[in-house]
Parts: structure tokens; sequence; C-alpha cells
């Protein structure tokens, strides 16, 4: 049974640039969220997507957008990248929107 | 007020005895309720769900949930070194999608 999966594992980028994370849920999941960890801090809800709509949305400027596939896969977009993007990107699925939530192995993104 | 709250720690226990993490939340209408364990430089893993007052079992770990006090615990008996890490609490509340994460408690189990 294939897990959450996430990629890349790590990503360093420059001030201004854009960066794009994909995220595959576990098998038989439709619903995709993800969320920022900084260090030493819990995740923080970035958006929801269920049915390729998102759901809900976090505090979260607008830089930040998402997409969700019909096969229920997902991306993060992130534009004008800040020195305050830098965190752990994690992917969570569930089995519809308040199901248990499994995290996939996050992204390492590094903004210079 | 933070929306969902644990002692950072760190919390010491020596091997084979009970940990105890706390959590306290101000959702009254939270209905969902998580234990995540994480390992440094790893992502988090759900070890606990509860969604009903009371007591659940699973293995080393009972998690319990008080909703008048606003209140979910978890406790891991036996406790053995691969037990140390960092345990996040999460609230669902309901009609919400987005859990709310505590900014976790860090368990260091001494052999």
């Amino acid at each position: 049974d294939a897990g959450v999966t996430q990629s890349p594992t790590h990503l360093i980028k420059t001030r201004g640039q854009q960066v794009t994370l994909r995220c595959s849920p576990k098998s038989g999941h439709d619903t995709v969220s993800w969320y920022q960890q900084a260090l030493g801090q819990g995740p923080q809800f970035i958006f929801q997507y269920y049915e390729e709509e998102e759901r809900q949305r976090g505090n979260f400027p607008d830089r930040f957008s998402g997409h969700q596939f019909p096969n229920y896969s997902s991306e993060l977009n992130v534009n004008a990248l800040l020195l305050g993007d830098s965190a752990l990107y994690l992917c969570a699925s569930s089995l519809a929107a308040t199901g248990p939530q499994y995290f996939g192995p996050g992204t390492r993104l590094t903004v210079t | 007020q933070k929306e969902v709250e644990q002692n950072s720690g760190p919390l010491s226990v020596p091997e084979g005895a009970i940990a105890s993490l706390n959590c306290t939340y101000s959702d009254r209408v939270s209905q969902s309720f998580f234990w995540y364990r994480q390992y440094s430089g790893k992502s988090p893993e759900l070890i606990m769900s509860i969604y009903s007052n009371g007591d659940k079992e699973d293995g080393r770990f009972t998690a319990q949930l008080n909703k008048a006090s606003q209140y979910v615990s978890l406790l891991i008996r036996d406790s053995q070194p691969s037990d140390s890490a960092t345990y996040l609490c999460a609230v669902n509340s309901q009609g919400a999608q987005k859990l709310v994460f505590g900014q976790g408690t860090r368990l260091t189990i001494n052999p």
C-alpha cells in the first residue's frame, strides 16, 4: 500500500524565485492538505484540496497557490519567495475532509 | 490564547516508565483529536486518533479525551528509547478541514 509521496526532497531557491512542490496521496485517499512547518513549531495549515477545488485556506498570502489533479495528486506553488518561506512543506492525505490525515516525507525548502 | 497548547518540554522519562503528554485546546466545537509522533528531521506519523470522551488504547499508547475540560492526553507505557521524539497534538473542528497543531512536546526516554 503506497503511502503519501512528495517531490523533491530538498530544494534550494533564491529570493524572488518561484517553486512548485508535488504530492501524491495515499492509495484510496481523495483529499490533500498542505502544511508549512518551521523549525521547532507545529505544522501550519496552508490549504486543502478536494474534488480539484480549494476547500479551505489558512492564513497564508496569495503567493501560495495550489492545484489538485483528477488523479488526486496535488501541487503547491509559491511565488516571489521570501527568506521566511524556508521551512519543511508537508503534504497530508485523507479520505474525505475530516478523516485522519497521513503525512508524506516532506520537502525541505531553503530560500537564500 | 493559542488554539492548541502543549508543554514544549523537554520531558525526560526513564526507560520502562510511563510518559504522560498533555494538550489543551480552545475551540469547544472541536470534534476530532490526533497525536502524531515526529522524529528529528522526519515528517509527523499518526499514532492515535480519538473522537469521544474517555480512553482509547492501542498497544502501549492510551489517548484520553475530556471535552468538558478541553483536554486531551497521551500516555506511553513501558517507555522505550525509540519513543524519544516530538509528540504533536492536533485538533480538527466541526466543519473545518484543517488540523490545528500544538507546538509539540519533545520527549526523551533515558536508558
